[in-house]
């Protein structure tokens, strides 16, 4: 069975750039979830999807950070503008059932 | 405010010891425990799940729950150097709507 696919890997931009981050979930899984992780910190959850629904973007900026996930599969995270305290790796995991959780391979951030 | 609070260590045991990792959460509705693995610049990897009080056991890892005094912990048998890595504790309640919340992990190096 596939994992969780994202991409790309590493990314590096200016701040006040745009950078999208793509990710496809385990095949019939019908919640994702994008988390940042900062170095030294345990990941911290900024969307979760149930199919193509939002249930909970309390933690997302939304005055620079948005998701979707068009036809309950595929989901992209676009940041605009970057700032330095964006600089992270963005996680991608995928759930069955809402429960246990599997993660993508993360995209690692750097905003100079 | 959801917490969830593990010692950051390091921890450092000799292989063939027992490692004992803790977590404890503030939120008295948690009804789901879960251990990550996270190598160093890797993703989290689930390695144990656990959702009623007492212990489960899976090979040289062993999950506790306390669901009264608000504890979770793992014990890992046999420590190997391959078991060096950050562990993290997460902790969810139920239903699809109650969101993960991770701690900052706590590091665990196993010295030959």
């Amino acid at each position: 069975e596939a994992g969780v696919a994202q991409s790309p890997r590493y990314k590096i931009i200016e701040k006040r750039q745009s950078v999208a981050f793509w990710c496809n979930p385990i095949s019939g899984h019908a919640t994702l979830y994008w988390y940042q992780q900062i170095l030294g910190q345990g990941p911290k959850l900024l969307i979760q999807f149930q199919n193509n629904g939002v249930v909970d973007d309390s933690q997302l900026p939304k005055d620079r950070f948005s998701a979707e996930r068009l036809k309950g599969v595929d989901s992209t995270l676009k940041i605009q503008p970057a700032k330095l305290e964006d600089s992270a790796v963005y996680l991608c995991a995928s759930s069955l059932a809402g429960v246990e959780q599997y993660f993508g391979p993360g995209t690692r951030l750097t905003v100079t | 405010q959801k917490e969830v609070e593990q010692n950051s260590g390091p921890l450092s045991v000799p292989e063939g010891a027992i490692a004992s990792l803790n977590c404890t959460y503030s939120d008295r509705v948690s009804q789901s425990f879960f251990w990550y693995r996270q190598y160093s610049g890797k993703s989290p990897e689930l390695i144990m799940s656990i959702y009623s009080n007492g212990d489960k056991e899976d090979g040289r890892f062993t999950a506790q729950l306390n669901k009264a005094s608000q504890y979770v912990s793992l014990l890992i048998r046999d420590s190997q150097p391959s078991d060096s890595a950050t562990y993290l504790c997460a902790v969810k309640a139920s239903g699809g709507s109650y969101i993960p919340t991770f701690g900052r992990g706590t590091s665990l190096i196993v010295h030959p």
